[in-house]
Formats: structure tokens, sequence, C-alpha cells
């Protein structure tokens, strides 16, 4: 049963405008939700978090939301660039708080 | 910057061969990780180690085992590799207690079992 849903296998966007990537989880205990971004051939980065505490973090052109009533979180990329054609996925940690489990991913494409 | 190592970016096995997957992060962090990463189906917990000879099995552990003789150290083994075993394999370290900084990974390793 998955505890993190990402339902977009991909998304297309051109450069400049907003990329909204999506996330559903099932567990309202969760403290910690975070996104991370892979290349092809190299291994996931850590891109921006945010606390159960909270229902939005930034840094930078980065942003995330998180509705707690609904589960779902979302990232927001504004404006988006090339460089951030990427597959993104979120995560939260486990029950226990001592590995990662991500979704699926969602392949973004941003077209110039 | 945290640094977490994995020994090879590509490898070819044979089927049934014992394979080693090597993995050593610089910052003393306690918790090291093994995922695998297909497409479709994301990034996959094989076996995680909170400290030196524990490990915990993760989402999919079959036919993998690990080791971890020293903090800094977390290897895979494929006791008899399979076809089904070619993927990205991704090494992971973090710190108990820092959640919101989540885990530090390599750059993974492309096993290709024939």
């Amino acid at each position: 049963d998955q505890q993190v849903k990402q339902n977009s296998p991909s998304l297309s966007v051109q450069e400049g405008r907003i990329s909204i990537l999506n996330c559903d989880y099932t567990n309202s205990m969760f403290d910690y939700f975070l996104w991370y971004k892979k290349y092809p051939a190299e291994g996931p980065t850590f891109l921006i978090s945010i606390s159960s505490i909270k229902d939005k973090n930034e840094d930078g052109r980065f942003t995330v939301f998180l509705n707690k009533s609904a589960k779902h979180l979302s990232l927001h990329i504004v404006p988006s660039q090339p460089g951030d054609s990427a597959v993104y996925f979120c995560a939260v940690y486990n029950q226990a708080g001592t590995a990662l489990i991500f979704g699926k991913g969602t392949t973004l494409s941003v077209s110039s | 910057d945290v640094k977490v190592t994995q020994s090879s970016r590509y490898l070819v096995k044979r089927t049934g061969e014992k394979v080693f997957l090597e993995c050593v992060q610089d910052m003393d962090h306690e918790n090291m990780f093994w995922y695998r990463q297909d497409p479709g189906l994301g990034l996959r917990l094989i076996y995680f180690s909170y400290d030196v000879k524990m490990k915990e099995k993760g989402d999919i552990p079959e036919g993998y085992s690990v080791s971890r003789e020293k903090k800094e150290r977390f290897s895979l083994i494929l006791e008899s590799a399979s076809t089904n075993q070619t993927s990205m394999y991704l090494c992971a370290s973090s710190s108990p207690g820092t959640g919101g900084a989540g885990a530090f990974f390599g750059q993974g390793t492309r096993l290709t079992v024939v």
C-alpha cells in the first residue's frame, strides 16, 4: 500500500512558467515532507522540505505547500528553467522515523 | 559537504554471480540505506542500518543482504545475481533526528545482470 503517491508520471512546462508537482500521502502522523530532484545517472539531491506544523516553505524559486486536511503537498517552481528538467520525488519518513519512503516520481520537462 | 561515495558507477555481472556494492560516507552518520530505482516504481528501500552491525529489512529485501562492519561503510550483497536485479542502486546516509534535512545520496551504481 503506497504511503506516498505521485499520480502524475510526467509534466511538461514552458520556460518561465510555473511548474506544479503534486503528492498525496496517507498517514497524518508524518512529521516532515521532503522533495528530491534526480537527474539521469546521478543520485537524488535534497531540494526542500516542510514540517507538518507549517503550511508553506519557500527557498528561492521553490515553494512547497502543505494541505494537511487534504493530505496533499505540492512543489511550485517559479519561474521554471530548462535546468529544472529532472525527476522529482516526494518523500516522508516511515513511522519509526528511520527511513525515507518515496513516491514514484514525476518527470518534469521544461522546454525553452 | 556530506559525501556519499559508491564504489562503481557501472557494473555488468553474470547471472548467478555474487555481487558486492560498496558505499562509504564521510559525515559520521548513524543511518545508512540502500535503495533501488526502476522506471515507474520510484525509489524502493532494500535495507537500512541505524548502527554498526545493525540492519533492518526494507520493502524489497529478497535476494539481497547487507553488511555494516564500520560506521562509515555499508555494503549491499546480491547473493546470486539475477536479471531482475538489473537496476540503479542508490546508497544514502543520514543522522537521526534531522528529519527536515533528509538523507544524502551517492551517485548511484547502474548494475546490469546478463
